[in-house]
């Protein structure tokens, strides 16, 4: 069983729909990463948080530390939003990073 | 401020080769970590340096190397090369490793 588990693996939704996709995760961690990969292989950071929640234009992460549990939602999604999203902890060994399989989010007009 | 950049972009080798990949982080920044990216694995870490140490290292062949200069600059080089290796290598660098992370757009490795 992989340490980061993330689910769905492919989602696709229409133009304006609200998204979640969400992290499960099976160690202890002290911060979580949710990265943005585009087609090409470029990977954007776009929140790292170890409580609480953070939002950022039409997106919001929250993390459950109790629950080992992460989401990340997109709201009034576009298909610019398209890309894979990774959610990524920090283990006890502070300085590496463990990966999930990613979610393959496609969005259509 | 620039980003963090990565040389050569793309690269096609041949087995039992070796490669040296070039990441040069953000202005400022004293960690630099790897990644390599491959469709069956996934993302997976391969190294982290700060201040010219290795600090952490990924479950990986010690073929793998890597190293970090004084200007924070961080090379990995790949001896011997296997098709296996054909992957994207990811560098990223931050403040420290528990810090955001920034990533570099990758070196696509290709071994024939």
């Amino acid at each position: 069983k992989n340490e980061v588990e993330q689910s769905p693996q492919n989602l696709t939704a229409q133009e304006g729909e609200f998204i979640t996709i969400n992290c499960s995760y099976s160690v202890g961690i002290s911060a979580l990463h949710w990265l943005q990969q585009h087609p090409g292989g470029g990977i954007v950071s776009l929140f790292m948080l170890s409580s609480g929640k953070k939002k950022h234009g039409r997106l919001i992460a929250t993390i459950n530390i109790q629950e080992k549990h992460s989401s990340l939602h997109i709201t009034a999604s576009h298909p610019r939003d398209s890309a894979v999203y990774i959610c990524a902890v920090f283990t006890g060994t502070a300085s590496k990073l463990t990966f999930g399989t990613g979610t393959r989010l496609q969005v259509t007009l | 401020k620039a980003g963090v950049t990565q040389t050569p972009r793309y690269l096609i080798k041949t087995r039992g080769q070796q490669v040296t990949l070039s990441c040069s982080p953000i202005s400022g920044h004293r960690s630099v970590s790897w990644y390599q990216q491959t469709p069956g694995q996934g993302l997976q870490f391969l190294f982290e340096y700060f201040s010219e140490t290795q600090r952490n290292k990924g479950n990986f062949p010690g073929r793998f190397s890597g190293r970090q200069f004084s200007n924070s600059r961080s090379e990995m080089n790949v001896s011997t090369l296997e098709l296996g290796d054909s992957a994207l290598y990811l560098c990223a660098s931050s403040l420290d490793a528990t810090y955001t992370q920034y990533f570099g757009p990758g070196t696509r490795l290709t071994v024939l």
